[in-house]
C-alpha cells in the first residue's frame, strides 16, 4: 500500500528544537520529491519545505528559513524536517507530501495523517 | 508571493444541487512550459487533505466525474455537481507553477 506515515510531533519549548520523520511506502522513494506542509489549528494550508528525490536541491518557505532543515535518506524511505528556534506561530499539524516526480514542485499526489507539533512554555 | 484568492468562504449547498468554487490568482499561473500549475485539493472534517485537480482541470484516479475545474490564467472554478453527503469539507487551491507554492485560504463546503 502507498502510504506516508509522520512522527516525532509533540509539545517542545519556545526556542527549541524537534525532529519530524515521514516513512513512506508502496513506491520507490528516491524518484519523487517530498514536501512538508503544515496546518495551524482551524487555519489553512502552508507550505513548508520540499526536497528533490536525490536530495540535490531543497527550497524553503521564507517563514522558515534558517531555522529548518528538510533531508531524506532514501536508503531508508524516510523524509525528514529539523526544526530549531521555534516560536509560538510554529505550532501546526504538519503534513508530509510527496510529488509526481524527481524534480517536480508544482502538486502533491499523496499527503500523510500529519503529525501535531505544539510549541509553548 | 502569489495570493491565492477563493471565493467564497462558506458555501451551503443542498444534497443533489451544484456548487462552484472560485480561486483567483494575483499573478498568471501560465508556467514557461506552457502548462499551467493550479491544483485542487479536498479535506474533510478529521482528515488530510486529497488532491482533486491538477493542471486545472486533470481529475485524480477514483475522485467522482461530479468534480470538474476548469479556468485559465489566474481565474479558476472547481464545479461540483450533485452534491452528496460526502462532499462536506474545505476545498483549497494551490498554485505550483511559482515559488513559494501558495495555498488560497480555503472554502467550507456544508450542507443545507
Amino acid at each position: 500500500e502507498v502510504q506516508l506515515v509522520e512522527s516525532g510531533g509533540g509539545l517542545v519549548q519556545p526556542g527549541g528544537s524537534l525532529r519530524l520523520s515521514c516513512a513512506a511506502s508502496g513506491f520507490t522513494f528516491s524518484n519523487y520529491a517530498m514536501s512538508w506542509v503544515r496546518q495551524a489549528p482551524g487555519k489553512g494550508l502552508e507550505w513548508v519545505s520540499i526536497i528533490s528525490g536525490g536530495a540535490g536541491s531543497t527550497f524553503y518557505a521564507d517563514s522558515v528559513k534558517g531555522r529548518f532543515t528538510i533531508s531524506r535518506d532514501n536508503s531508508k524511505t524516510t523524509l525528514y524536517l529539523q526544526m530549531s528556534s521555534l516560536r509560538a506561530e510554529d505550532t501546526a499539524i504538519y503534513y508530509c507530501a510527496k510529488t509526481p516526480a524527481s524534480t517536480s514542485y508544482s502538486t502533491f499526489d499523496l499527503w500523510g495523517q500529519g503529525t501535531m507539533v505544539t510549541v509553548s512554555s | 508571493d502569489v495570493v491565492m484568492t477563493q471565493s467564497p468562504l462558506s458555501l451551503p449547498v443542498t444534497l443533489g444541487q451544484s456548487a462552484s468554487i472560485s480561486c483567483r490568482s494575483s499573478q498568471s499561473l501560465v508556467y514557461s512550459d506552457g502548462n499551467t500549475y493550479l491544483n485542487w485539493f479536498q479535506q474533510r472534517p478529521g482528515q488530510s487533505p486529497r488532491r482533486l485537480i491538477y493542471k486545472v482541470s486533470n481529475r485524480d484516479s477514483g475522485v467522482p466525474d461530479r468534480f470538474s475545474g476548469s479556468g485559465s490564467g489566474t481565474d479558476f472554478t472547481l464545479k461540483i455537481s450533485r452534491v452528496e453527503a460526502e462532499d462536506v469539507g474545505i476545498y483549497y487551491c494551490m498554485q505550483g507553477t511559482h515559488w513559494p507554492l501558495t495555498f488560497g485560504g480555503g472554502t467550507k463546503v456544508e450542507i443545507k
